[in-house]
């Protein structure tokens, strides 16, 4: 399923680096997600925007800014991370946010150095 | 707190019928999702229970039962494709996913 584009796959950076994720989906949702995922650990969702707002931010440092530009385009903008924030970082849209599933990109496989 | 309970891994043999299951503590419940996720790709949705019972869906069924804050997933006629992660997520009062830590289902010949 290609509905739910991330980028780039992987990424490699220091932690003084600054970098962005970025999730473009094709299925005319109206809501979008930022997780990440550790190993054998539950998804932790990070953000959720509905309609290009900002609805729920669960306690994720700042060192995470997330942009919603369009409905169609999510960034998640990283400064400053930490060895803690490798992970993969899944994006996620859905029709609504109350039942419709959520449809998953492929993630981008981050490693802090 | 919330919380989502499966088994961590668990093993079968191809041709066989595989019962994952799942419970959960939440505040309120607007539905139980289940997803699967091969390695290295993103969770694909395969089920979705919001009232008691069995839902079919080919070789794969979902039960729920809400008095028990429990549900499963049935595999049948199991092929070695169907080796991923199973992952539980239940939706809350607020609507949010709240997930399990999936369960990584190995099949064997």
């Amino acid at each position: 399923e290609t509905g739910v584009t991330q980028t780039p796959r992987h990424l490699v950076m220091g932690m003084t680096n600054k970098k962005s994720l970025k999730c473009e989906q094709h299925l005319g949702h109206n809501a979008m997600y930022w997780y990440k995922q550790s190993a054998k650990k539950p998804l932790e969702l990070m953000f959720v925007y509905s309609l290009e707002e900002r609805v729920e931010n669960n306690s994720v440092p700042s060192r995470f800014s997330p942009e919603c530009p369009n409905s169609s385009h999510l960034f998640l903008h990283l400064h400053t991370l930490q060895p803690e924030d490798s992970a993969l970082y899944l994006c996620a849209s859905s029709q609504d946010r109350e039942v419709q599933p959520q449809h998953f990109g492929d993630g981008t496989r981050l490693s802090i150095l | 707190g919330q919380n989502i309970d499966q088994p961590t891994e668990m093993t079968a043999t191809e041709g066989a019928i595989v019962q994952i299951n799942c419970t959960y503590q939440t505040s309120g419940f607007n539905g139980l999702f289940w997803y699967q996720q091969h390695a290295g790709e993103a969770p694909t949705f395969l089920s979705y229970n919001v009232l008691d019972g069995l839902e079919e869906k080919g070789r794969f069924s979902s039960f729920l039962s809400r008095s028990k804050g429990y549900s499963y997933l049935l595999l049948k006629e199991l092929q070695m494709k169907d080796s991923a992660s199973y992952l539980c997520a239940v939706k809350d009062s607020n609507y949010q996913l709240i997930w399990g830590a999936g369960t990584k289902l190995i099949i064997k010949p």
